[in-house]
Order: structure tokens, then C-alpha cells, then sequence
């Protein structure tokens, strides 16, 4: 069974930047489709980006384009998402997940199961 | 980039409610449409995929149903551990969309 563990909490500064780590157990991070999604407090789901295995590329939305980065180490088993130049707008909560094809019959869909246990991350001067 | 939308934003039910949630797309996902549940400070858990597909693990009181732009999740017997958030989400293309959220609370 897939497992994904996150790295710990962190605290920055305006203009810093943060790099979350999501380690894969259970599974190999090649096999996967990583994806991050953000969750500011008391909001809703937002999607940062992730692996599309139909472009064969990391994709990102385009409202974080240019501030972050999306690596792997297939070697640990571990992603990680970078945002840099952080603003006080970027606490949040940020979880990786992985992303499968699901196909049931004549339907079919992708979805993201399971996801990490969820890394806050609180900007503040 | 495809909007997603819910209805109600929220709802109060008893345990024992049948419960139907709303979704819609602004453009035809096909069945690419998918319901997870949130707890207050933990994780999404995926609930129905392709639409109508329940996940391994998940009780059977859930169901989903709908195509194209218009979906929907029903709790059969709302039990006191439904209550949470529910999102829809589109992975027709991406970005990958979620609906703004449906609280489920004890009326």
C-alpha cells in the first residue's frame, strides 16, 4: 500500500523560500505521478502542479509559474516542492499526492490517492 | 481553465439523512470527476472516482453518478463520521480544479 510522508512544519520570512519533502513507501516514485496541492487556512483545495503523464512533463499552474520548482530523487524515493520569494499569502498547508488513471468500464478518470500527511508552512516577519 | 462549482456550500443534517451534494463544470469533463472528503486537520481522502466509482475501502452509503457537467455525491445514511468538507474535482486537463467545498454539519 502507497504511503507518503512529508517533511516537518517551517516558519519563513517574506522573500525566503521553502522546500517541501514528500518521501513514497510502498511504491517507487517512478511509478508515480507526484502532485502538490495547497490549503490556506480555512480555505479550499488549491492545485500547484505535478507530473502529467500525457505530456510526459511537470506542469504548473500558471498562478504559481516562475515561483516554483517541482524535482524528484528516484533514487530516495523522495519529491520535493520548492516556492521561492514567499509572500505572507502562501501560509498554508501544501500536501503531495499521487496522481493514477482510474478506468471502470467505458469511464475513466484521474485521481489522487493517497496524499501526505500535509506540511504547514507559515510566513511571518 | 475548467471552473468547478458546489452546491449547498454547506448543509446540516442528522445522522440518518440522506444527503446529496452538487457539482457542476463549466465545460464537459466527461467522467473525469472525482469526490473527496476532509476532516478538520487532516488530509483529503478520496472518496468516488470516475465519477461514479467507489474507492476500495470506502462504505457503500456513498455513491456518485452524473457525466459531462453535472455530478453528484449522495450519503444513502449519513453516519456521525460523514461530517466534513466534501470537493469535487475535474481532472479532465489541467489545471487540475477542485469545487470550493460542501460542510457537512449536525444540524
Amino acid at each position: 500500500q502507497v504511503h507518503l510522508v512529508q517533511s516537518g512544519a517551517e516558519v519563513k520570512k517574506p522573500g525566503a523560500s521553502v522546500k517541501v519533502s514528500c518521501k513514497v513507501y510502498g511504491s517507487t516514485l517512478s511509478e508515480s505521478s507526484m502532485q502538490w496541492v495547497r490549503q490556506a487556512p480555512g480555505k479550499g483545495l488549491e492545485w500547484m502542479g505535478g507530473f502529467d503523464p500525457e505530456e510526459g512533463e511537470t506542469i504548473y499552474a500558471q498562478k504559481f509559474q516562475g515561483r516554483v520548482t517541482m524535482t524528484e530523487d528516484t533514487a530516495t524515493d523522495t519529491a520535493y516542492m520548492e516556492l521561492s520569494s514567499l509572500r505572507f499569502e502562501d501560509t498554508a498547508v501544501y500536501y503531495c499526492a499521487t496522481e493514477w488513471l482510474g478506468i471502470v468500464g467505458a469511464t475513466q478518470s484521474y485521481y489522487f490517492d493517497p496524499w501526505g500527511q500535509g506540511t504547514l508552512v507559515t510566513v511571518s516577519s | 481553465d475548467i471552473q468547478m462549482t458546489q452546491s449547498p456550500s454547506s448543509l446540516s443534517a442528522s445522522v440518518g439523512d440522506r444527503v446529496t451534494i452538487t457539482c457542476r463544470a463549466s465545460q464537459s469533463i466527461s467522467s473525469y470527476l472525482n469526490w473527496y472528503q476532509q476532516k478538520p486537520g487532516k488530509a483529503p481522502k478520496l472518496l468516488i472516482y470516475s465519477a461514479s466509482s467507489l474507492q476500495s475501502g470506502v462504505p457503500s452509503r456513498f455513491s456518485g453518478s452524473g457525466s459531462g457537467t453535472d455530478f453528484s455525491l449522495t450519503i444513502g445514511s449519513l453516519q456521525p463520521e460523514d461530517f466534513a468538507t466534501y470537493y469535487c474535482q475535474q481532472t479532465y486537463n489541467t489545471p487540475r480544479t477542485f469545487g470550493p467545498g460542501t460542510k457537512v454539519d449536525f444540524k
